[in-house]
């Protein structure tokens, strides 16, 4: 089975601090997504990667910024952690085919303080 | 670009009772098209998808037809059950656009 694992379920952290949100895939998938997911917003795209080293800006990037060593780890940075970005955070990966679906991680949960 | 719009929730309905979740989509090209599930405190899974026009998906008693004549693609299921609760999302995948997007999520609960 595929899975994406994300580091953290739950995650306290106070107004200002860098925080780091870990996403492992083991199937070797090329593209891996980063959401946030709110209340009455549904899934927002934050950023996404369609190789290592290589980053998109998806619709919500502002406050966020992305990595991508290798091919299985996806890491999203709060340079600055707000009370804004209190929120849902959700991994996930898939092939390059139009006809395969996303697998996503479990969700982290953050609350900043 | 790309958009989805689903049918406003919550929904609720009692067990065995008939359910469509509306859904409808503008994209380029040819896209293909997913309904995914998520449970209480879980992620999305996959619940069932299309990848061209025709295209029935099927799953868990689930069904949805891709309908490129009205760029709909309406989740159905004969008779729910109480496990059936939980949030729905649909999706289409664009490769012009080498990203997925999401409707807003319908809340469905089911009552005994």
């Amino acid at each position: 089975d595929v899975k994406v694992t994300q580091s953290s379920r739950y995650l306290v952290k106070r107004t200002g601090e860098k925080v780091f949100l870990e996403c492992v895939q083991d199937m070797d998938h090329e593209n891996m997504f980063w959401y946030r997911q709110d209340p009455g917003l549904g899934l927002r795209l934050i950023y996404f990667s369609y190789d290592v080293k290589m980053k998109e800006k998806g619709d919500i990037p502002e406050g966020y910024s992305v990595s991508r060593e290798k091919k299985e780890r996806f890491s999203l940075i709060l340079e600055s952690a707000s009370t804004n970005q209190t929120s849902m955070y959700l991994c996930a990966s898939s092939t390059q085919s139009q006809n395969t679906e996303a697998f996503f991680g479990q969700g982290t949960r953050l609350t900043v303080v | 670009g790309d958009s989805v719009t689903q049918m406003e929730g919550p929904v609720t309905l009692s067990e065995e009772a008939f359910l469509t979740i509306n859904c409808t989509y503008t994209a380029t090209g040819y896209p293909s098209l997913f309904w995914y599930v998520q449970y209480p405190g879980e992620g999305l899974q996959l619940l069932l998808k299309a990848t061209k026009a025709d295209d029935k998906g099927s799953n868990k008693g689930f069904e949805a037809t891709y309908r490129k004549e009205t760029t709909s693609f309406h989740l159905e299921k004969g008779s729910v059950q109480v496990s059936d609760s939980a949030v729905y999302f649909c999706a289409l995948f664009n490769t012009n656009a080498g990203k997925s997007t999401f409707g807003d999520g319908t809340t469905l609960t089911v009552k005994p």
